[in-house]
């Protein structure tokens, strides 16, 4: 069946420093992509999406392509601040997520 | 703009206890989910309905119940409540259609506690 793997955390930085979290799939046919992300005591909201092979979903400094050819959909970011510490989940469009990976950035 | 409303946003029960978490959308969204997250396990589904009076079971049904009646309300009922049950609850909705493209607005969930 469907699945999606993530890169698994925790993850510590330093502020201004790149990030990557890696997000694979497993699907059949031709699904949308997701990345969420969960502040501290609060639900799930939407950071990016891209909804066909080589979409570039982009927000507040976050990026993730989709690429079809290695089922990816990585997040990227070229310089955290400490404002980005959260939980951040990849997700496929039948509603199947990921694990999560924690983000801490540190000033 | 309320979006998706959860109560309570704490419980603790005893073990064998019911309860019922509450979930609400002011978007006229058709399709609603529960989710229960865990620590290293992400997001499980464990109930969803694609519109009033439809429901069916996702991944971890076991130990509870669904319902909708209205388009806006999407009640979690857990008949006997035990500690595998202890997790944090999360309520979901979002369009239907569009082919899958369009993002869940999730509510800001229930910590539930079963001693």
């Amino acid at each position: 069946g469907d699945s999606v793997t993530q890169m698994e955390g925790p993850v510590t930085l330093s502020e201004e420093a790149f990030l990557t979290i890696n997000c694979t799939y497993t699907a059949t046919g031709y699904p949308s992509l997701f990345w969420y992300v969960q502040y501290p005591g609060e639900g799930l909201q939407l950071l990016l999406k891209a909804t066909k092979a080589d979409d570039k979903g982009s927000n507040k400094g976050f990026e993730a392509t989709y690429r079809k050819e290695t089922t990816s959909f990585h997040l990227e970011k070229g310089s955290v601040q400490v404002s980005d510490s959260a939980v951040y989940f990849c997700a496929l469009s039948d509603m199947r997520f990921g694990a999560g990976t924690r983000l801490t950035v540190k000033p | 703009n309320a979006g998706v409303t959860q109560t309570p946003k704490f419980q603790v029960l005893k073990t064998g206890q019911s309860m019922t978490l509450q979930c609400a959308q002011d978007m006229n969204h058709e399709y609603m989910s529960w989710y229960r997250q865990d620590p290293g396990m992400g997001l499980r589904l464990i109930h969803y309905s694609v519109g009033a009076g439809i429901t069916d079971q996702g991944e971890v049904p076991n130990g509870y119940n669904v319902s909708r009646s209205t388009t806006e309300d999407f009640p979690l009922r857990l008949l006997s409540a035990a500690p595998s049950q202890t997790s944090v609850y999360f309520c979901a909705s979002t369009r239907r259609g569009a082919e899958g493209k369009s993002p869940l607005h999730f509510g800001n969930g229930t910590r539930l506690t079963v001693t």
